[in-house]
């Protein structure tokens, strides 16, 4: 069946350092969506990808959607402690109610 | 506000016994999910309902139940049957925009069988 892979599955970095997850699709994606869950808490939207090749910014997170329209990522540049948690990709299924999710990565800051 | 609602946000439930958990959204969508998340772990789909009165099994249905006889309401019931019940159940709903759409979730329900 269709399959949203994540990587790294864990990511532990020093603040100021850069940290990137990646998602690929077993198929090609009519869109991509992105979700920070802190922790303790609950998964919240970030973005949404659309177009082949698209690039989106939110601040210091970097948002890619590949050429294909089968991979993703997600780019933190100079992580800070508020960064900390859990970053989830989901994709379409095959109906347009269902939502393929990724496992996650989850960022770890270290102390 | 709109949002979803979910209660209580802790729960315990002595083994053998069924407990409901209660899902409210006022966003006026159309559909909605129950999501079971074990520590560390990813999001895994229990039930989703596209419309009132209808739902469908998603990957880990066995030993849980649904109903959806409202559109802002989608209780999950989880029985006796389902062998390892502790989790953090999550609550999600979208709206009518198809594939484009973004899920709202509830805060969440931290379920312990004691």
């Amino acid at each position: 069946g269709q399959q949203v892979m994540q990587i790294p599955q864990y990511q532990h970095v020093q603040e100021g350092e850069d940290f990137t997850t990646y998602c690929n699709s077993s198929t090609t994606l009519s869109n991509i969506q992105w979700y920070k869950q802190r922790p303790g808490g609950h998964p919240v939207f970030l973005i949404q990808l659309v177009k082949s090749g698209e690039v989106k910014k939110q601040k210091r997170l970097t948002f890619q959607f590949g050429e294909a329209k089968k991979n993703s990522s997600l780019h933190i540049t100079a992580t800070q402690t508020t960064d900390v948690g859990t970053y989830f990709c989901a994709g379409p299924g095959d109906s347009n109610y269902q939502l393929i999710w990724g496992a996650g990565t989850k960022l770890i800051i270290k102390p | 506000d709109g949002g979803i609602t979910q209660s209580p946000k802790y729960l315990f439930r002595k083994e053998g016994q069924n407990v409901t958990l209660s899902c409210e959204q006022n966003l006026n969508h159309d559909a909605m999910y129950w999501y079971r998340q074990d520590p560390g772990q990813g999001l895994r789909l229990i039930y989703y309902s596209q419309i009132v009165n209808d739902f469908q099994k998603g990957d880990i249905a066995e030993g849980y139940s649904v109903s959806r006889e409202k559109k802002e309401s989608f209780p999950l019931t989880v029985t006796s049957a389902q062998k390892n019940p502790t989790a953090f159940y999550l609550c999600a709903s979208r709206g009518t925009g198809g594939p484009n759409t973004e899920a709202f979730f509830g805060q969440g329900t931290r379920l312990t069988v004691v």
